[in-house]
């Protein structure tokens, strides 16, 4: 079974809209941790947010949010404001607690395209 | 210290030939990562490191990849008798511990012809 699960391979936003970028991860350990990271075309990942297990708030960054809704698993990512170059590929990873390295396992992806 | 440097960005080379990548973390973090990314895939994990000990291996590690990191600073990632199923991104991270963010390198690009 899929750990990370991204179901929208592409999306489009107008520029300084708002989306949402949809997670659902599948996990028995109490104790784990998500992390988005973006990655345009020259190949880095860039780290934008980290959400633990036991946050009692969701976590923001400044135009970055995530709703996290632990009954639900899902871990979505918000950007506010969106601005040309957010137009990258997003990846949703979970790091899980117990038994683990720290390695993360990542979704397939979403690749976000920014209209002007 | 500027962030995790992969060397080289970009490597092209003959189905069969060994090819080796160089990561180099930053310096203060013990734990460093490979993983490998296939086009329109996320990254997957390969193998991790603490200080110089490899702690964990993938199954995606076949035979032919073998990881190094002597005196737990820079690491190496060795393919010999390249296939072109191994033509990805190599992907080097690394992190202070357990709990903290990773951070990545460049990547490495790979096209096995």
């Amino acid at each position: 079974a899929q750990k990370i699960t991204q179901t929208q391979p592409g999306m489009f936003v107008q520029e300084k809209e708002a989306v949402t970028l949809d997670c659902t991860y599948d996990t028995s350990d109490p104790s784990y941790g998500l992390f988005w990271y973006k990655q345009p075309s020259s190949g880095e990942m860039i780290f934008l947010i980290y959400q633990g297990s036991y946050d009692q708030q969701n976590a923001t960054e400044g135009r970055y949010s995530l709703n996290f809704q632990k009954a639900r698993k899902s871990a979505n990512l918000v950007i506010s404001a969106s601005q040309l170059g957010d137009s990258a590929m997003y990846f949703c990873a979970m790091r899980e607690g117990r038994g683990s390295q720290g390695n993360l396992i990542f979704g397939k992806g979403t690749k976000l395209s920014v209209k002007p | 210290d500027t962030g995790v440097s992969q060397d080289p960005r970009h490597k092209i080379t003959k189905r069969g030939q060994n090819v080796t990548f160089r990561c180099d973390p930053i310096s203060e973090h013990n734990r460093l990562y490979w993983y490998r990314q296939t086009l329109g895939q996320g990254p997957e994990f390969l193998t991790y490191f603490q200080n110089e000990a490899q702690l964990e291996k993938s199954r995606l590690l076949s035979d032919r990849f073998s990881a190094e990191r002597p005196k737990g600073s820079f690491s190496t990632l060795e393919i010999q008798r390249t296939e072109q199923g191994d033509s990805a991104m190599y992907l080097c991270a690394s992190s202070p511990d357990r709990t903290q963010g990773y951070t990545f390198g460049s990547g490495t690009r790979l096209t096995v012809v």
